[in-house]
């Protein structure tokens, strides 16, 4: 079964450094997302992107965060200047066009702040 | 009121026991709705889809009111390996799909 993939698993930075975690979401599907969930908390979205721009974001996605999908594979989230606070489980997702189908989850990328 | 609420629990129950997670959401717009399960430190994974006839896939009974703006997840024969916390997820209408997800309802089956 095709499956959304993501990397590092995990990756650890100093705090101030930028970070780019990606994901190839499963090669069919046209919308992608970002969610992120700090540890014991709930899963909380980030961003969607379709057609090559964002579709939709949350108050959280604000402007240290931006999203890209450099080529017909991949798609990226970067983080400009991360904070203590970025810690977090960031996950990726994907769902073709289709009405009413669910969104398919990447196994995420743990995000350590130091 | 919250955008999707779920009862956190957690709900420790034993094997074999029938157990039921109830989610209401507060947008009547919403046009699809999901339950996932989520292994501690992993990604949610797709459970079931919720239709408005309400459905069923095995052990796992989903239902739909949307008069009342309600979602449900019945459980039969608790199994071990389904000790796991229990999203609701409901999704705004449009192509977009904004996706939002309750706080989830941790259930511990035990033996």
């Amino acid at each position: 079964e095709p499956e959304v993939t993501q990397t590092p698993s995990h990756q650890v930075t100093q705090m101030g450094q930028e970070v780019i975690l990606r994901c190839v979401p499963i090669s069919n599907h046209l919308y992608f997302y970002w969610y992120r969930q700090i540890l014991g908390q709930k899963v909380e979205f980030l961003v969607s992107f379709y057609n090559n721009e964002i579709s939709e974001k949350s108050e959280i996605f604000d402007d240290q965060f931006s999203v890209e999908r450099p080529d017909g594979s991949n798609f990226t989230l970067k983080i400009r200047s991360t904070k203590l606070e970025d810690s977090a489980m960031y996950f990726c997702a994907s769902r073709d066009d289709r009405g009413g189908q669910p969104q398919h989850f990447g196994d995420g990328t743990r995000l350590s702040i130091l | 009121r919250k955008e999707v609420e779920q009862d956190p629990g957690p709900f420790n129950v034993p094997e074999g026991a029938t157990v039921a997670f109830n989610c209401t959401y507060s947008n009547s717009a919403s046009q699809s709705f999901f339950w996932y399960r989520q292994d501690c430190r992993k990604e949610p994974k797709l459970l079931m889809s919720v239709y408005s006839s309400g459905n069923e896939d095995g052990r796992f009974t989903a239902q739909l009111n949307r008069a009342s703006q309600y979602i449900s997840l019945l459980i039969r024969d608790s199994k071990l390996s389904d000790s796991a916390t229990y999203l609701c997820v409901v999704t705004s209408s449009g192509g977009y799909q904004k996706v939002t997800f309750g706080t989830g309802t941790k259930l511990q089956v035990i033996p």
